[in-house]
C-alpha cells in the first residue's frame, strides 16, 4: 500500500460524457501527479501539481483538466469522452516538487472504460 | 506522445536465471529511473541513476545510466516469482518525463 488512494477503482460510461476521477495524496506530500495508462499508448505522463499550483504538463488532451486542492486532494476531469480515452489512470505523489529527482509514490489507479 | 525503446518487449525465463533489459534513445536524459509494475498495481520506484556512468544496486537489481546519457540499462540476478511484472525505464530531460514502453517478465515453473 503506497499511501495514495484513488477514487473510483471502476468506472463505465458513455462516450461524450464528463467524468472525475479523485486522489489523495500519501500524507505530507505536497506534488501530486497524473498519468494514463493504456494498451497502444503504454504510460504516459499527464499533469502535475504541487501545493495546489500547476507545476509540468505532459501529454494531456485539452478536454482533460486537473485541479489540486487546498487539502492537496485532486481531480482529474475528463469531458467529451471517447472510445479511445478507455485506460487506467493512475495519480502519484512525492514530497518535493521536481518531476524526476522525487520518489513518486503511485496509486492503484482508476480504470475508465468507455463504451 | 514520445516514447523510449525498451527491450525486450517481454521475457519468459526459469526461475534462478538472470535478466537483463535495456532502454535506449536518439536524446540525451539527465535522469534514468527503473519502475516495476505488479499485476493490478501501480508502478514502484526501483532504482534511480542522476549521473553519466552510475552504476546502482538494489538487492539483486543493477542499473547503469550510460556513459552517453542515451541508454540505461537493468539486471536482475537469480530471478525469483515475485520478479513478474512489467518493467519500465523512465528518462528525464528537457523538462520532460518520458516512459519507455515496458518489458513484461513471465517465470516459467
Amino acid at each position: 500500500d503506497s499511501g495514495v488512494t484513488q477514487t473510483p477503482k471502476h468506472l463505465i460510461t458513455a462516450t461524450g460524457q464528463r467524468v472525475t476521477l479523485r486522489c489523495s495524496p500519501r500524507s505530507g506530500d505536497l506534488s501530486v501527479y497524473w498519468y494514463q495508462q493504456s494498451l497502444d499508448q503504454g504510460l504516459q505522463f499527464l499533469i502535475q501539481y504541487y501545493n495546489g499550483e500547476e507545476r509540468a504538463k505532459g501529454n494531456i488532451l485539452e478536454r482533460f483538466s486537473a485541479q489540486q486542492f487546498p487539502d492537496l486532494h485532486s481531480e482529474l476531469n475528463l469531458s467529451s469522452l471517447e472510445l479511445g480515452d478507455s485506460a487506467l489512470y493512475f495519480c502519484a505523489s512525492s514530497v518535493e516538487g521536481h518531476l524526476a529527482y522525487n520518489e513518486q509514490f503511485f496509486g492503484p489507479g482508476t480504470r475508465l472504460t468507455v463504451l | 506522445g514520445q516514447q523510449l525503446n525498451q527491450s525486450p518487449q517481454s521475457m519468459f525465463i526459469q526461475e534462478g536465471e538472470d535478466v537483463s533489459m535495456n532502454c535506449t534513445s536518439s536524446s540525451i536524459f539527465n535522469t534514468w529511473l527503473w519502475y516495476k509494475q505488479d499485476p493490478g498495481e501501480g508502478p514502484v520506484l526501483l532504482i534511480a541513476l542522476y549521473k553519466a556512468g552510475e552504476l546502482t544496486s538494489n538487492g539483486r537489481l543493477t542499473a547503469q545510466f550510460g556513459i552517453t546519457r542515451k541508454d540505461s540499462f537493468l539486471n536482475i540476478s537469480a530471478s525469483i516469482p515475485s520478479d513478474v511484472g512489467i518493467y519500465f525505464c523512465v528518462s528525464f530531460g528537457n523538462e520532460k518525463l518520458t516512459f519507455g514502453t515496458g518489458t513484461r517478465l513471465t517465470i516459467i515453473p
